[in-house]
């Protein structure tokens, strides 16, 4: 049983469009990390949230982490293709990873 | 610096054999983890090991076991395969042991059991 929540699981956007993914848990965790794998790679980290309510931007993605520390969403603006792949959110109480969003953006 | 290294990167086997993947870490990292990921069941932690020792493991059966050796190198090894296991096997590398710090993953082995 997933104990991380990931929607959508697919999205396919035009380049240049907003897209939102979350991530949901019943669980409390004490930070949670975003990943993002590309066809063929492992996964990389994006980044790491650990205070409830916190917000951190990385360029064009902004990550969230929810005043309960149960959520979080990651928001990218303007897609580009380059944005393509499978985002993943890790719980790092026991790094159990969410199935993940395939995200592709077409030119 | 080079990253993690993981070989072979594809392999096919036989249900009922044996199989040994291994791991290369990034230089100077001490904790390597190791983790299955398939369409169905995503992304799954298997064990962790720091300084040779087993420091935390997953809900997977004891047919997946693995090792580490003094210069931070690991194996994982799997016996009595069955076709469930086929998946792409991934391993990460860290400074430290514990789930805070930033782990760097290799490119997995592809393994197909048939």
């Amino acid at each position: 049983t997933q104990l991380l929540e990931q929607s959508p699981q697919f999205l396919s956007i035009q380049e240049g469009e907003n897209l939102t993914v979350y991530c949901n848990s019943s669980s409390v965790f004490s930070s949670l990390q975003w990943y993002r794998q590309e066809p063929g790679e492992g996964p990389v980290l994006l980044v790491t949230v650990v205070t409830g309510g916190e917000v951190k931007k990385l360029k064009r993605l902004t990550f969230q982490f929810g005043d309960a520390r149960k959520d979080s969403s990651l928001h990218i603006t303007a897609a580009q293709p380059g944005d393509t792949g499978l985002y993943l959110c890790a719980g790092v109480n026991d790094m159990r990873f969410g199935a993940g969003t395939r995200l592709t953006v077409k030119p | 610096k080079a990253g993690v290294t993981q070989t072979p990167r594809y392999l096919i086997k036989t249900r009922g054999q044996q199989v040994t993947l291994s791991c290369s870490p990034i230089s100077g990292h001490r904790s390597v983890s190791w983790y299955q990921q398939t369409p169905g069941q995503g992304l799954q932690f298997l064990f962790e090991y720091f300084s040779e020792t087993q420091r935390n493991k997953g809900n997977f059966p004891g047919r997946f076991s693995g090792r580490q050796f003094s210069n931070s190198r690991s194996e994982m090894n799997v016996s009595t395969l069955e076709l469930g296991d086929s998946a792409l096997y991934l391993c990460a590398s860290s400074l430290y042991t514990g789930w805070n710090t930033e782990a760097f993953f290799g490119q997995g082995t592809r393994l197909t059991v048939v």
